[in-house]
């Protein structure tokens, strides 16, 4: 199993809902990531689990909350969101804690594209 | 990681080779030249890397110059199917995060 299975594909929500957002993978990876993309933009980091701790947060507002329950799940829950954090988000996986460029490389999910209104 | 400099856009007709250029005339030596696409709304998927030598894999070829300043992306035959944003990207070996540019999009046509 070399995927990276993300829930829901589709997700709308009003700015007061609280919803979340799902990624597994089953490859044994110990690191996982969020990623942000917005229409005709490269996509951008937003949270990197290292052994399911937080290792990096790209300064993302607290209505987005990381979750990393364990090896193989990483959650993104979402609360008090505005019409901008409309996007595709991304969640990722590497064999590595630290990806050791050169020898491993980012697997990536298919997405949960959110719509806020 | 250094910079990276790629067109906005790129035509290539189906079963002729597609040649991606990249420049990264800042590199480092310590820093990798890797290769993603994403098919339109689809995530980011791994094609290939290399450090100093040119590299061959299923997907594709990485052509990189000796100076390491420029490096080439082949798809040898495309297809419709290869339609996608090609993303090069230049990554020291112990960097934490992968950061995309913006990329070249390519389109496959008839």
């Amino acid at each position: 199993d070399t995927e990276v299975t993300q829930t829901p594909k589709h997700l709308v929500m009003g700015m007061t809902n609280k919803k979340s957002l799902k990624c597994e993978q089953h490859m044994g990876h110990r690191a996982m990531y969020w990623y942000k993309q917005k229409a005709k933009k490269p996509p951008e980091l937003m949270f990197v689990y290292s052994y399911e701790k937080l290792s990096i947060n790209e300064s993302v507002p607290s209505r987005f909350s990381p979750e990393c329950p364990n090896s193989s799940l990483l959650n993104l829950h979402l609360h008090a969101l505005q019409p901008e954090d409309s996007a595709l988000y991304l969640c990722a996986s590497s064999p590595q804690a630290q990806t050791v460029w050169g020898t491993g490389e980012l697997f990536f999910g298919e997405g949960s594209r959110l719509t806020v209104l | 990681d250094a910079k990276t400099t790629q067109p906005t856009s790129m035509d290539c007709a189906e079963g002729r080779a597609a040649n991606l250029p990249c420049n990264h005339s800042t590199i480092s030596g310590n820093e990798y030249v890797y290769w993603y696409r994403q098919i339109h709304s689809q995530g980011p998927q791994y094609i290939i890397h290399g450090l100093k030598n040119n590299e061959t894999n299923e997907m594709a070829s990485l052509i990189i110059t000796e100076d390491r300043k420029s490096s080439t992306l082949i798809l040898p035959h495309a297809t419709l199917r290869d339609t996608a944003v090609y993303y090069c990207i230049v990554i020291s070996g112990t960097a934490s995060k992968l950061t995309f540019g913006t990329g070249t999009r390519l389109q496959v046509t008839l």
